[in-house]
């Protein structure tokens, strides 16, 4: 199993440029996650998904999008990037269950933003 | 509201010796904790989690301690090794129990000297 895959690994955009980060798993999880991590900082919840076809707002939502359209992707999309998104993005999944729910964590995107 | 910090940013062990970071939380509610170890470059790894009708558990060199009294979370690691660099985060599961959000710690950087 590759466990969770982030394409890409490096990115740079100007801005006002849009892009779209994929977040693949291989373990049949049901939750998804996208999470962004700042220097000196823990990782914040951007959004994330019960399921296919769901999606939901985390902590820090604002300027980007989702989508769950096959239960194994996760897709993160930055339609207009500005400098403060300038950040390390974590995609991660997890299995629904009692008490089950540790998170499993790509290898991150960074992306800087000019 | 929820929120999950860390007492100390950095933290300086001598190889061979045991390493205690330490993490306190704000929501008495929360009932799963989890400790990552995150290496430079890297996606977090899952260390040992730990939840709210324990007090201690030990995994494979680290054991995790929970104080509800306290609301504190301790994670120990035994006999410390270079492989042992990185920066440590804490985390909780969220009172939305319907997506097992996690809410993470700003991270205890723990350094090995030889």
């Amino acid at each position: 199993n590759a466990g969770v895959t982030q394409t890409p690994k490096f990115r740079v955009l100007k801005t006002g440029q849009s892009m779209t980060l994929l977040c693949a798993q291989d373990m049949n999880h049901e939750y998804m996650y996208w999470y962004r991590q700042d220097p000196g900082m823990g990782l914040r919840l951007i959004h994330y998904s019960v399921g296919e076809g769901t999606t939901a707002k985390g902590e820090v939502p604002d300027g980007y999008n989702v989508s769950r359209l096959k239960k194994q992707n996760f897709l993160l999309g930055l339609e207009s990037a500005a400098p403060s998104q300038t950040s390390v993005y974590f995609c991660a999944s997890s299995r629904f269950g009692q008490g089950l729910i540790e998170q499993y964590f790509g290898p991150g995107t960074r992306l800087t933003v000019t | 509201g929820e929120s999950v910090g860390l007492h100390l940013p950095t933290l300086s062990v001598q190889e061979g010796d045991n390493s205690i970071i330490n993490c306190a939380y704000s929501n008495s509610a929360s009932d799963y904790f989890i400790w990552y170890k995150q290496e430079s470059g890297k996606g977090p790894q899952f260390i040992i989690d730990i939840r709210s009708n324990m007090d201690k558990r030990q995994g494979q060199r680290v054991t995790v301690l929970l104080n509800k009294t306290v609301k504190h979370l301790s994670l120990q690691i035994a006999a410390t090794q270079p492989g042992d660099s990185a920066v440590y985060f804490c985390a909780e599961k969220a009172a939305d129990q319907g997506a097992q959000k996690l809410v993470f710690g700003q991270g205890t950087r723990l350094t090995i000297n030889p």
